[in-house]
């Protein structure tokens, strides 16, 4: 049972202009949700995170959105980078076991000078 | 933001040993830590999650007799791989949530693990 999906695998966006990363996710306990990066044979970093009580978050060029009520956030970077091509994992916790995350599939974003 | 230190990054060991993976929280003390398992192209997937001072909690399907976690202090768990055979080959990830900053998990850099 998949309760966070991203279900595009791969997105490939010119630089200088808008990357959007798309999430999903069915637990409806999930009260907290993060997006991370990833290059391959590392950890992943934390790049910004939403609380179930706001529908937006920001910070610099990337800005997280969240609907509640279709289930689903995404993770809007502008303007895009080469150097932010990487795999964007989107997370999501909630109940009292903040820290124990449940991930998407990730998507590999490709940015094209 | 906080640190955590995995180590080592990458380890190769012969079918049949045990291979130790320590994660430690280097800025904070963290009373919970959680070990992921990535697959070529796949999604971290949540082992267990580390109790300081008690037993760990496994997540459906991880075996814990072959995957042993310890959790001695508010700054370190290890996760011991035993017996290991090729299919346990993987990356694996170690998390540890500060609750005094937020409730943002911060990652260890992962450990490559090649059993051969």
């Amino acid at each position: 049972d998949q309760q966070v999906k991203q279900n595009s695998p791969s997105l490939s966006v010119q630089e200088g202009r808008i990357s959007i990363l798309n999430c999903d996710y069915t637990n409806s306990m999930f009260d907290y949700f993060l997006w991370y990066k990833k290059y391959p044979a590392e950890g992943p970093t934390f790049l910004i995170s939403i609380s179930s009580i706001k529908d937006k978050n920001e910070d610099g060029r990337f800005t997280v959105f969240l609907n509640k009520s279709a289930k689903h956030l995404s993770l809007h970077i502008v303007p895009s980078q080469p150097g932010d091509s990487a795999v964007y994992f989107c997370a999501a916790t909630g109940g009292t076991s903040y820290g124990k995350l449940t991930f998407g599939q990730g998507t590999i974003l490709t940015v094209h000078p | 933001g906080a640190v955590v230190s995995q180590h080592p990054s990458r380890v190769i060991c012969k079918s049949g040993t045990s291979v130790k993976i320590e994660c430690r929280s280097l800025d904070f003390q963290a009373t919970t830590m959680f070990w992921y398992r990535q697959f070529p192209k796949q999604s971290l997937m949540l082992m267990a999650t580390s109790n300081e001072g008690s037993k760990a909690t496994y997540e459906q399907g991880v075996e814990k007799d072959k995957f042993l976690i310890n959790h001695a202090s508010l700054t370190l768990s290890t996760l011991t791989v035993t017996s290991a055979h090729p299919e346990d080959s993987s990356f694996y990830i170690c998390s540890a949530s500060d609750f005094g900053q937020g409730t943002e998990a911060f990652f260890g850099q992962g450990t490559r693990l090649t059993v051969v």
